[in-house]
């Protein structure tokens, strides 16, 4: 079935340094991935949709200069924390669209971003 | 408004008995997906079972069906037979259009206990 592999799967930095985080399709191609953020107890949260050689688009409150996403190939989609705070600390994971099905979304096994 | 809702935060049940989580939806889109996914305490998301707006019967997937009922707009999972390994947070998303770039809409998420 198809499989995507999110790395880092947990990450500790500092105020005020960048993280990225990379979400690959391994066995499918995948024109659109999304972002999501999930806070403790909560539901998960669209952050951005990540389109294959095209500018992602944001949910409304996310801050694109903030959290910068990258689809440069079929295969790879990649979210930077830039500039982070404690208030980023959060899980984040992505999802990749397998378009052969009508229910093909697949998740990675998402990052968890600890800002201290 | 909340598009998917799930009224139930959490959730027992007695190993080896049936469970049904409930959830629904609001869309105006007559083309849509519903989904549910299971998310243990290690944070991945799986896939448990999927079903189109035009489907005609409930799906089923093992031990998970879908209780599919279009004029309520809800699409309650029933789990049977529980198992201890089923003790984990359940979401149902919804899907609307069939566009390949739509995003999942989440609900809530209802937790589910298992009991020995």
């Amino acid at each position: 079935g198809a499989v995507v592999s999110q790395h880092p799967s947990w990450v500790i930095c500092k105020s005020g340094t960048s993280v990225k985080i990379e979400c690959r399709s391994l066995d499918f191609q995948a024109t659109t991935m999304f972002w999501y953020r999930q806070f403790p107890k909560q539901s998960l949260m669209l952050m951005a949709t990540s389109n294959e050689g095209s500018k992602a688009t944001y949910e409304q409150g996310v801050e694109k200069d903030k959290f910068l996403i990258n689809h440069a190939s079929l295969t790879l989609s990649t979210l930077t924390v830039t500039s982070a705070h404690p208030e980023d600390s959060s899980f984040y994971i992505c999802s990749a669209r397998d378009q052969t099905t009508n229910y093909g979304y697949t998740f990675g096994s998402g990052t968890r971003l600890t800002v201290v | 408004a909340q598009k998917i809702t799930q009224t139930q935060p959490g959730m027992f049940v007695q190993e080896k008995e049936a469970v049904t989580l409930d959830c629904t939806y609001d869309t105006s889109d007559p083309s849509y997906g519903l989904f549910w996914y299971k998310q243990p305490s290690s944070g991945e998301m799986i896939f448990l079972i999927y079903q189109g707006s035009y489907d005609q019967q409930n799906a089923t997937e093992g031990r998970y069906s879908l209780n599919f009922q279009k004029a309520r707009k809800s699409a309650n999972l029933v789990i049977s037979a529980s198992q201890l390994g089923d003790s984990a947070m359940y979401f149902c998303a919804m899907r609307e259009g069939y566009n390949a770039g739509n995003m999942l809409t989440f609900g809530g998420g209802t937790r589910l206990m298992v009991k020995p």
